[in-house]
């Protein structure tokens, strides 16, 4: 099963507005990242923050991390309808496991309207 | 810098039949894996390598094969095609030590007849 489940599946705004995506997971982890895709393309990553952070920031993006309550958001603020895509968060190696799988969530996809 | 290359982009095969997808990269990245996605769902991971020699299952490993034998190639093997395998493959590699975003290819679209 998926590590991470992002909420909501869709989101539809309109340009300006701000945009924010939520992800929950299961197990312990030393990493969430969060990805975009645009449409029939390969994923791109944006942002990643570490199990020890509880905020970060990249431009536009603003990511938070719970990890008492095993969630993130990703906030994408003035959205652009270049922002149109889908969004995944991703879950680094859990604590005390030396592999590195990352594990993504069922994504958002998100509609900026000019 | 080209990143990382998968070749074909598209590819159909026929049920039964065996192909391999080809993962290149020029980053001297240690990790690589591979994920399938299914439309409208988040991506699976299949295999995933940490370094030269060393390979691992993901989630979703039967039906594929995989190879590391230098760091900068880690193909893909469908043994014998199937219709649930149809999917768009992409490959990825990362720096190791945890803590590094990865880098993905363009992707192959594979449909199985």
């Amino acid at each position: 099963s998926q590590q991470g489940e992002e909420d909501p599946q869709a989101l539809s705004i309109q340009e300006g507005e701000n945009a924010t995506m939520n992800c929950s997971y299961k197990t312990s982890i030393n990493n969430l990242q969060w990805y975009r895709q645009n449409s029939g393309r390969g994923l791109v990553h944006l942002i990643l923050i570490r199990s020890n952070e509880r905020e970060k920031h990249s431009g536009r993006l603003r990511v938070t991390l719970d990890t008492s309550k095993k969630s993130s958001s990703l906030l994408i603020t003035a959205s652009r309808a270049a922002d149109t895509a889908s969004y995944f968060c991703a879950t680094g190696p859990q604590v005390m496991d030396s592999s590195y799988k990352l594990i993504f969530g069922s994504g958002t996809r998100l509609l900026v309207r000019p | 810098n080209a990143g990382v290359t998968q070749t074909p982009k598209f590819q159909v095969l026929k049920t039964g039949q065996s192909m391999t997808l080809q993962c290149a990269q020029d980053m001297n990245h240690e990790y690589m894996s591979w994920y399938r996605q299914d439309p409208g769902m988040g991506l699976r991971l299949i295999h995933y390598s940490v370094g030269a020699g060393i390979t691992d299952q993901g989630e979703v490993p039967n039906g594929y094969n995989v190879s590391r034998s230098t760091t900068e190639d880690f193909p893909l093997r469908l043994l014998s095609a199937a219709p649930s395998q149809t999917s768009v493959y992409f490959c990825a590699s990362s720096y190791s030590g945890g803590g590094y975003g990865y880098t993905f290819g363009s992707g192959t679209r594979l449909t199985v007849v």
